[in-house]
């Protein structure tokens, strides 16, 4: 298996646009994460996924934010419009059944100009 | 107050040095403890993670719990220069239904062993 994929990889976009970041988890995982990374606060949770379902997404920042799972092979995450301060770093990561170990992506780095 | 503190460093070591990576926690609710190892412009790898109290060693890496302190460890022996990556420990806070790799990370330490 390739790993959880991410795309695209950078992405540099105007404030107020839209932006789409997308995710392809391991095959057979049943568990989608969205992070975020950056200096200042680290690596949070946005909101996380169970057999295509969201779970919990009290990580999510605002209303600007949204996240979909409309099948178990892809996921999106939506900011709507981005703001400077959402630039940071988003690894999208799946983990199997009963696994405790979370595999992530190379991460797409957000730049909000 | 953070869930989990970590000190971000920056660690600076020569080669062949012992290393001594730590974290805090407050919640008691965490069961599974987590070093997360990242290279510059990569995800995050796990490297280790313990349940119980007491050690957990793998070839040059000790991971070390304190339940009643609160308190873990990463311990890094003869030291690399390829071990130079940031190391985050991350936390869950229970081991069953839709818990897992719902992980709480510390803000991650860099570190540089230097040749």
């Amino acid at each position: 298996d390739a790993g959880v994929i991410q795309s695209p990889r950078h992405e540099v976009t105007e404030m107020g646009q839209e932006v789409t970041l997308r995710c392809k988890p391991i095959s057979g995982h049943d568990y989608l994460f969205w992070y975020r990374q950056t200096m200042m606060r680290g690596l949070e949770l946005l909101i996380y996924f169970n057999n295509n379902v969201p779970i919990d997404d009290s990580g999510m920042p605002e209303d600007r934010f949204s996240a979909k799972m409309p099948n178990a092979s892809f996921s999106t995450l939506k900011i709507q419009p981005s703001e400077p301060r959402d630039s940071a770093v988003y690894f999208c990561a799946s983990s199997a059944p009963g696994v405790t170990e979370a595999f992530f992506g190379q991460g797409t780095r957000l730049t909000v100009v | 107050q953070k869930e989990v503190e970590q000190d971000p460093g920056p660690l600076s070591v020569p080669e062949g040095a012992i290393v001594s990576l730590n974290c805090t926690y407050s919640n008691s609710a965490f069961q599974y403890f987590m070093w997360y190892r990242q290279y510059s412009r990569k995800g995050p790898e796990l490297l280790m993670y313990t349940y119980s109290s007491g050690n957990k060693e793998d070839g040059r890496f000790t991971a070390q719990v304190d339940k009643s302190s609160k308190y873990i460890s990463l311990f890094i022996r003869d030291s690399q220069p390829s071990d130079s990556a940031t190391y985050l420990c991350a936390m869950i806070r229970n081991a069953g239904g839709t818990s897992y790799g719902k992980l709480t990370f510390g803000q991650g330490t860099i570190l540089t062993v230097h040749p």
